[in-house]
């Protein structure tokens, strides 16, 4: 069975920093490209960033272009999002999904909360 | 950067009856290999998304005959034929043709 566990949100002042994690099992992690998506409080979904199999291509939204790094560690089946520079509005759910080789994204964790405030 | 619109932005629908969503996207999702990019996915009250349909049409693993997508090129519809209370909830088109996107989401309802 699929399953993808993240961790790492919580409640991180503006400016600051904040990693997270998504644990993988129940596939083969380092054949599949990996994505985080976000959802402020009341909003819609908003992709964020994605990375390749091997880690070797990454792709960010304009909105983290700069401020958030994408990498994984395929010798431990996780996927990480190192955040900096964080902002109120970065304050959302963030999912951790896989992308399946049509490019969609075939299964989704149960999302870690990240606030940004003072 | 492709741009997702969807209307309605909420639907409240009676039970049995049927319900449409439109998706247009601001240029084509059919690739020149033939492939449509784009999915339609389903946010319950409390969950994660699923997925729903992925190239335009196709029913994703488990997911129920009365969902249909259609459309091609800029225009997608996601149509389920009898509403059941269990469909209620967030729905979003994305497109998968340039990095990712999705639509703003549409809120269906029970009457």
């Amino acid at each position: 069975e699929v399953q993808l566990l993240e961790s790492g949100g919580g409640l991180v002042q503006p400016g600051g920093s904040l990693g997270l994690s998504c644990a993988a099992s129940g596939f083969t992690f380092g054949t599949y490209a990996m994505t985080w998506v976000r959802q402020a409080p009341g909003k819609g979904l908003e992709w964020v960033s994605a990375i390749s199999g091997t880690g070797g291509t990454t792709h960010y939204a304009d909105s983290v272009k700069g401020r958030f790094t994408i990498y994984r560690d395929n010798s431990k089946n996780t996927l990480f999002l190192q955040m900096n520079s964080l902002t109120a509005e970065d304050t959302a759910i963030y999912y951790c999904a896989i992308i399946s080789a049509k490019r969609d994204f075939d299964y989704w964790g149960q999302g870690t909360l990240v606030t940004v405030s003072s | 950067d492709i741009v997702m619109t969807q209307s309605p932005l909420s639907l409240s629908v009676t039970p049995g009856e049927p319900a449409s969503i439109s998706c247009r996207s601001s240029q084509s999702l059919l690739h020149s290999n033939g492939y449509i990019y784009l999915n339609w996915f389903l946010q319950k009250p409390g969950q994660s998304p699923q997925l729903l349909i992925y190239s335009g049409s196709n029913r994703a693993s488990g997911v129920p005959d009365r969902f249909s997508g259609s459309g091609s090129g800029t225009d997608f519809t996601l149509k389920i034929s009898r509403v059941e209370a269990e469909d209620v909830g967030v729905y979003y088109c994305m497109q998968s043709l340039q990095t990712w996107g999705f639509g703003q989401g549409t809120k269906v309802e029970i009457k």
